[in-house]
């Protein structure tokens, strides 16, 4: 069975970087695209970016462009997202989830990592 | 980008009654490339519908989904207990892809 375990939660003060990352198994790690989808305490969910792990391109909503890069290591089936110059605003609870290459919607999400930016 | 608005926010049912749920696109969503997914607190989302209106593997017939272009709706035809939680749209068929609000689902 497909399962995608998250790393824990993490808190960090306004400025600095925090990298998630999401351990998969049970299907081809390469063969479906990884997104990462987040959602602030009380708030919809806002869609950051997918990388291809198959050869590692990405695919970034301009929001986050500059501030977040998502990369891969297929010799452990994990993917990893780090955003950088971190806000408030950014307390959330991130979401790493795969996707078809071609219909992009998720049936199934890691557990999710709460991020908390606090000074 | 693509905008979903969903209504009502809240509704307030008992169970066995029917609920209907609209999502709103401010253009055109491609190839009616829209999700549901239903969300319980503490946990993470569940998908229920893709395509517009195609179930998602294991999810029961009370769900349906259904619309094209920019307005579709979710119905759950008979409420059970468990199905009182937020329900969100979602379009993947143009990027960024983008998510509806939510409408919650009381108990009355």
């Amino acid at each position: 069975q497909v399962q995608l375990v998250q790393s824990g939660a993490e808190v960090k003060k306004p400025g600095a970087s925090v990298k998630v990352s999401c351990k998969a198994s049970g299907y081809t790690f390469t063969g479906y695209y990884m997104h990462w989808v987040r959602q602030a305490p009380g708030q919809g969910h806002e869609w950051m970016g997918f990388i291809n792990p198959k050869n590692g391109v990405t695919d970034y909503a301009q929001k986050f462009q500059g501030r977040v890069t998502m990369t891969r290591d297929t010799s452990i089936s994990t993917a990893y997202m780090e955003l950088s110059r971190l806000r408030s605003d950014d307390t959330a609870v991130y979401y790493c989830v795969p996707s078809g290459n071609w219909a992009y919607y998720f049936d199934y999400w890691g557990q999710g990592t709460l991020v908390t930016v606090s000074s | 980008e693509i905008v979903l608005t969903q209504s009502p926010g809240t509704v307030s049912l008992s169970p066995g009654e029917r609920a209907t749920l609209s999502c709103r696109a401010s253009q055109s969503v491609s190839s009616s490339d829209l999700a549901w997914y239903q969300q319980k607190p503490g946990q993470a989302p569940r998908l229920l519908i893709y395509g517009a209106s195609s179930r998602a593997a294991g999810v029961p017939d009370r769900f349906s989904g259904s619309g094209s272009g920019t307005d579709f709706s979710l119905t759950i035809s008979r409420l059970e207990p468990e199905d009182f939680a937020v329900y969100y749209c979602q379009q993947y068929g143009t990027s960024p892809l983008t998510f509806g609000g939510g409408t919650k689902v009381e108990i009355k």
